[in-house]
């Protein structure tokens, strides 16, 4: 599918558990955005990416790993997952120049219990 | 850092009305961008609207216009003519200078059309 996948859309995790939620992108976007969503504060970034093997820390980034071997993709590991982390995940893309343009996956909705 | 401050949680409006959701924003930035979105019931993010900080005239895209005043650092969605559609939450955000396009997003306001 053309566009920005994430999957999985839905996940119940357990305190404690490492999960990975996936972004793919097709359209070769240089920067890769990870924004979480909870009520009252809209969405916050966790991490970006500026091209495959750049990766920075955004405003909420404790708890989360992420990796870009390779420019489509852009996975986010939550090592040891807390109800804290029971979020909205989204991933954004947009291209090197376009500053008017970033865009969003459907969302992740996680739960940790 | 970026702020962004919407601070109505939530407004109601008459199907055919217009209606302004407010947004205010602190930068240090000379160089930013301003983004309004939109987040139906079914979650996705929908593009509605982008003003940078450079332009002089206010952004418009068919019924939604963002009012822009540079000096009082408000970056207000008009909606005109509600539709039962426009029903959804709608946040605003920024993208600064060199920040390679990180956006920072306001709390959101819950836009509720009535018939």
């Amino acid at each position: 599918d053309a566009g920005i996948t994430q999957s999985p859309r839905y996940k119940i995790t357990e305190t404690g558990r490492q999960v990975t939620l996936m972004c793919h992108q097709t359209w070769s976007h240089s920067y890769m955005f990870w924004y979480r969503q909870d009520l009252g504060h809209g969405l916050r970034l966790i991490y970006y990416s500026a091209a495959a093997d750049i990766t920075d820390k955004g405003e909420v980034p404790d708890g989360y790993v992420v990796s870009r071997s390779k420019t489509e993709n852009f996975p986010l590991t939550l090592e040891s997952a807390t109800r804290s982390q029971t979020s909205v995940y989204f991933c954004a893309s947009r291209e090197q120049g376009s500053f008017w343009e970033q865009y969003f996956g459907p969302g992740t909705r996680l739960t940790v219990t | 850092a970026q702020k962004i401050t919407q601070t109505q949680p939530g407004m109601f409006v008459q199907e055919k009305e217009a209606v302004t959701l407010d947004c205010t924003y602190d930068t240090s930035d000379q160089s930013y961008g301003l983004f309004w979105y939109k987040q139906p019931s079914s979650g996705e993010m929908i593009f509605l609207i982008y003003q940078g900080s450079y332009d002089e005239q206010n952004a418009t895209e068919g019924r939604y216009s963002l009012n822009f005043q540079k000096a009082r650092k408000s970056a207000n969605l008009v909606i005109s003519a509600s539709q039962l559609g426009d029903s959804a939450m709608y946040f605003c955000a920024m993208r600064g200078g060199t920040s390679y396009g990180k956006l920072t997003f306001g709390q959101g306001t819950i836009l509720t059309v009535h018939p």
